[in-house]
């Protein structure tokens, strides 16, 4: 099965700057990758997906890249304020099938 | 829009008790999806409806879980007997079909004793 790895060190960022997330994976390429805020008490939610053949996705403040060549996906967040403070969870189907497979998450805190 | 409904919030139990989950998605969501998530790990999918039959449920320890999805509506996740191991949140999540946005609820944060 697909094996998906995230920093498990929460990252410390200060309000304003850009905060980089990694989402690596093993094996085969998935068609397409999501990524999931949770806040602790709360289910995840959907942010953004791509597809392996974008290099690129943005959602306001959010930039996605999917890398299927180094199998690796990055995650920012511009101009990070404290609201931003969550866990961050890549998702990929896993190989042969629909199954999402999540990866343990990175926590982000941001410092006013 | 009414998001994804799960009750209870939390649930204390001994081991060896049973429990039972119960989960409302969102209206119209065809798939409905049971997860595990232990302290510190993402999500693991236990069981995947569409309507009410089963998709997969390659993960799901059937000696102890069971789940159904009453009339493709509803459903249920229930534990019988518990063990230690099983103390994590329970998700349920939602979606249009199989492969779309999932929508996740707020879980059920069950601890065994």
């Amino acid at each position: 099965s697909q094996k998906i790895e995230q920093n498990s060190e929460a990252l410390n960022i200060q309000e304003g700057k850009t905060a980089t997330l990694t989402c690596n994976y093993t094996n085969y390429s998935p068609a397409y990758l999501q990524w999931y805020r949770q806040d602790p008490g709360r289910g995840p939610v959907f942010l953004l997906l791509i597809r392996e053949n974008e290099k690129e996705k943005r959602k306001e403040r959010l930039k996605v890249t999917f890398d299927t060549t180094l199998k690796q996906s990055l995650f920012h967040i511009t101009a990070s304020q404290p609201a931003d403070s969550a866990t961050y969870l890549c998702a990929l189907p896993d190989y042969g099938n629909n199954r999402l497979a999540f990866g343990k998450g990175n926590q982000v805190v941001v410092i006013p | 829009e009414a998001g994804v409904a799960q009750s209870p919030r939390y649930k204390i139990i001994e081991k060896r008790q049973s429990v039972a989950f119960w989960c409302n998605p969102i209206s119209g969501h065809a798939t409905l999806y049971w997860y595990q998530q232990i302290l510190g790990q993402g999500p693991k999918l236990l069981i995947q409806f569409q309507n009410n039959g089963v998709v997969d449920d390659s993960q799901l320890p059937k000696d102890r879980f069971s789940a159904e999805r009453l009339k493709g509506v509803d459903s249920t996740l229930k534990i019988q007997p518990a063990k230690l191991e099983d103390s994590a949140v329970y998700l349920c999540a939602s979606s249009l079909g199989g492969g779309d946005t999932q929508y996740f609820g707020p879980g059920t944060r069950l601890t065994v004793l």
